[in-house]
């Protein structure tokens, strides 16, 4: 079965130092992976996905992710945090081949230190 | 512009009623989605549907039933069988390609 696990259910960083959100799934298959981001009382926007082409995807407001198959691993980063990034993050996986489910990470609440 | 419209923003009911709760898209999915939130909680997947008149329970089913009679509309009712719906429910709609999901803006019910 498909799962996803995110290590540290709450970040904080300094801002303009790096965020790094870490994300692995476990898979039988190689997957699609997404990055979504929740800012509150709102639902979840697409920050990046990976569709097994390129390996390092660039996403919206600076993020990238980096698949990892043989660490399966995808984790988030930016450069720079901006006060903006404030917000809670959700890893999630797919596999269309068996079916619509989505599988979503237990996601990971940034906190962006001024 | 294309997307998902959950309504209202915010619901309020009394213990013991049923309420529906709306959602629409025109992005021509075939798939869609109920997921409840939880504060400080993640996603938990209530009910899905693949295809119009087919739909399937998540993790969390009881108590909630929906509808698919039409490709643009997934609403879902919390139903009085629901021991705990205070919650922030999320609709959200999907291609077949990669299953990336589309979310609407949520709904905040309150039952009082």
């Amino acid at each position: 079965a498909q799962s996803v696990t995110q290590l540290g259910s709450h970040v904080s960083v300094s801002e303009g130092a790096l965020v790094l959100l870490r994300c692995n799934y476990s898979s039988s298959v190689p997957p699609y992976l997404f990055w979504y981001v929740q800012y509150p009382n709102q639902g979840l926007q697409l920050l990046l996905k990976y569709t097994s082409a390129a390996t390092l995807v660039k996403g919206i407001n600076g993020f990238e992710a980096e698949f990892k198959k043989s660490e399966t691993s995808f984790h988030l980063t930016k450069p720079s945090a901006h006060m903006s990034d404030a917000a809670e993050y959700f890893c999630a996986v797919s596999d269309p081949s068996r079916g619509s489910k989505v599988i979503f990470g237990p996601g990971t609440s940034l906190s962006v230190i001024p | 512009d294309g997307g998902i419209t959950q309504s209202p923003k915010y619901l309020f009911r009394k213990e013991g009623q049923n309420v529906t709760l709306s959602c629409e898209q025109n992005l021509n999915h075939d798939a869609m989605y109920w997921y409840r939130q939880d504060p400080g909680q993640g996603l938990r997947l209530i009910y899905y549907s693949q295809i119009v008149n087919d739909f399937q329970k998540g993790d969390i089913a009881e108590g909630y039933s929906v509808s698919r009679e039409k490709k643009e509309s997934f609403p879902l009712t919390v139903t009085s069988a629901q021991k705990n719906p205070t919650a922030f429910y999320l609709c959200a709609s999907s291609n077949k390609v990669y299953n990336e999901q589309f979310f609407g803006p949520g709904t905040r019910l309150t039952v009082l």
